[in-house]
């Protein structure tokens, strides 16, 4: 099986500019989430969505925004980018289990850097 | 609030020295999960183990071992024999289950970055 895919892999911007990365789960995972690592912040949840909806989220400005299409593919959107978005972007895919733990399997992410 | 500290920043071992990692959790919720993952200089997290709270049973898998135990909140993981492959930043992490919305986020500790010298 597959693992999560994540386009593109790495991604130059420069401040201002709006950003949108893409995140393909593993096949018949119906949830993703997303992270951003930084060196000072560590990894932080960003927002988690689930049969198209957005089912939680993390606790980052309202530039930053996400999508899931009806195949579970993810988009997050990052708009006016900012020097401190500058951040490797995990996507992460988990199962749909009725009850039972629940583990999230990432992908390689994609190094974002803002100039 | 949910937390998860991993006391030590780096580790350094030489080559099949067993190495110790260690993690302390708070959570409000009876319920949780539990999770190690590896993260390689490549950047891709790869999940190593999962403990549910209600299992405190420890286990072995291959090299890996873990210690969960909830009356010290701690869920420490062990690598016998280390090998120069596991260097790595190694995650601890929390996924809390009591309220079903919560399922996909995890909280994760800074992390430990472990050297193992030849």
């Amino acid at each position: 099986k597959a693992g999560v895919t994540q386009t593109p892999r790495y991604l130059i911007k420069t401040r201002g500019q709006q950003v949108t990365l893409s995140c393909s789960p593993i096949s018949g995972h119906r949830s993703v989430s997303w992270y951003q690592q930084t060196p000072g912040q560590g990894l932080q949840f960003l927002f988690e969505y689930f049969s198209e909806t957005q089912r939680n989220k993390g606790n980052f400005p309202g530039r930053f925004s996400g999508r899931q299409f009806s195949n579970s593919r993810s988009e997050m959107n990052v708009s006016t980018l900012e020097l401190g978005d500058s951040a490797l972007y995990l996507c992460a895919s988990t199962p749909t289990t009725s009850g039972g733990p629940i583990t999230q399997y990432f992908g390689p992410g994609t190094r974002l850097t803002v100039l | 609030a949910q937390k998860v500290t991993q006391a030590q920043t780096e580790i350094s071992v030489v080559e099949k020295e067993d190495v110790t990692l260690d993690c302390v959790y708070e959570t409000r919720d009876t319920t949780y999960y539990l999770f190690w993952y590896k993260q390689p200089p490549s950047g891709e997290l790869v999940f190593l183990i999962r403990r549910n709270s209600f299992d405190e049973q420890n286990e072995i898998s291959g090299r890996y071992s873990w210690n969960f135990q909830k009356s010290t909140s701690s869920f420490n993981f062990t690598i016998t024999a280390s090998q120069v492959v596991d260097s790595a930043v190694y995650f601890c992490a929390l996924s809390e289950a009591s309220r079903g919305s919560t399922l996909g986020r995890l909280y994760f500790g800074r992390g430990t970055q472990l050297t193992v010298w030849p």
